[in-house]
């Protein structure tokens, strides 16, 4: 399966610890989101990467978070000192350079802070 | 800042029968809008794209309508199947770098 991976897939940590979330998006595509989802709602934008640059930032990413893209691949989501408000669904998605506007996702991962 | 009404949380429908679902948006102009499925713990899978000059879009047994005089999209699944229960999400362009979705409505097709 070619498609976006993330790990790990669900991660339960007790408040306070950081965590770090990995997505590796679909080998051609040079653009990468990170969206976050809680139960009832639909995703909502967190960041945003072109290749390595990290272009864009919603306000909903606090500085407690932070995100990379070192080589323009695969990106982390890190997460300082988890807050229970931090627990929901992280989604990743990749977008083709010539057809940008269709956003493949991966499965998530499923963070509850306790 | 951006809308979007999704037009209810849960919809349930006969097998076989026609499901309709809403978006209704506000404070916006999107160039273009997509709606997803999702599964439940699953990310969402696109499934659609309509342009702001296109009134229609069809793919199999799905279609979409796009007015941008009413601010609204149809997504329409025929001849549906159980197969077809899911969350649906419309999500707009924002002319930034990123989509807008909205709450979604969960369809259940009945056997």
């Amino acid at each position: 399966d070619t498609g976006v991976s993330q790990d790990p897939r669900h991660k339960i940590t007790k408040r306070g610890q950081n965590v770090t979330f990995r997505c590796d998006p679909i080998s051609e595509h040079n653009r990468l989101y990170w969206y976050r989802q809680t139960l009832g709602q639909g995703p909502e934008f967190l960041t945003y990467f072109q290749n390595e640059a990290q272009l864009e930032k919603s306000r909903l990413l606090s500085d407690r978070f932070s995100a990379e893209r070192p080589k323009g691949s695969f990106s982390t989501l890190e997460i300082q000192r988890t807050e229970q408000g931090d627990s929901a669904m992280y989604l990743c998605a990749s977008s083709f350079r010539r057809s940008q506007e269709t956003q493949y996702f991966g499965p998530g991962t499923r963070l509850l802070v306790l | 800042s951006q809308k979007i009404e999704q037009n209810s949380e849960a919809l349930n429908i006969q097998e076989g029968k026609t499901a309709t679902l809403t978006c209704n948006y506000t404070n916006y102009s999107p160039a273009y809008l997509q709606w997803y499925r999702q599964d439940p713990g699953r990310g969402p899978v696109f499934l659609l794209l309509i342009r702001e000059n296109e009134k229609e879009k069809r793919k199999e047994r799905l279609k979409v309508t796009f007015d941008t005089t009413l601010k609204q999209s149809l997504f329409h699944i025929t001849a549906s199947q159980p197969a077809d229960s899911a969350t649906y999400l419309c999500a707009l362009e924002t002319g930034a770098n990123n989509l807008f979705f909205g709450t979604g409505t969960r369809l259940t097709v009945i056997p």
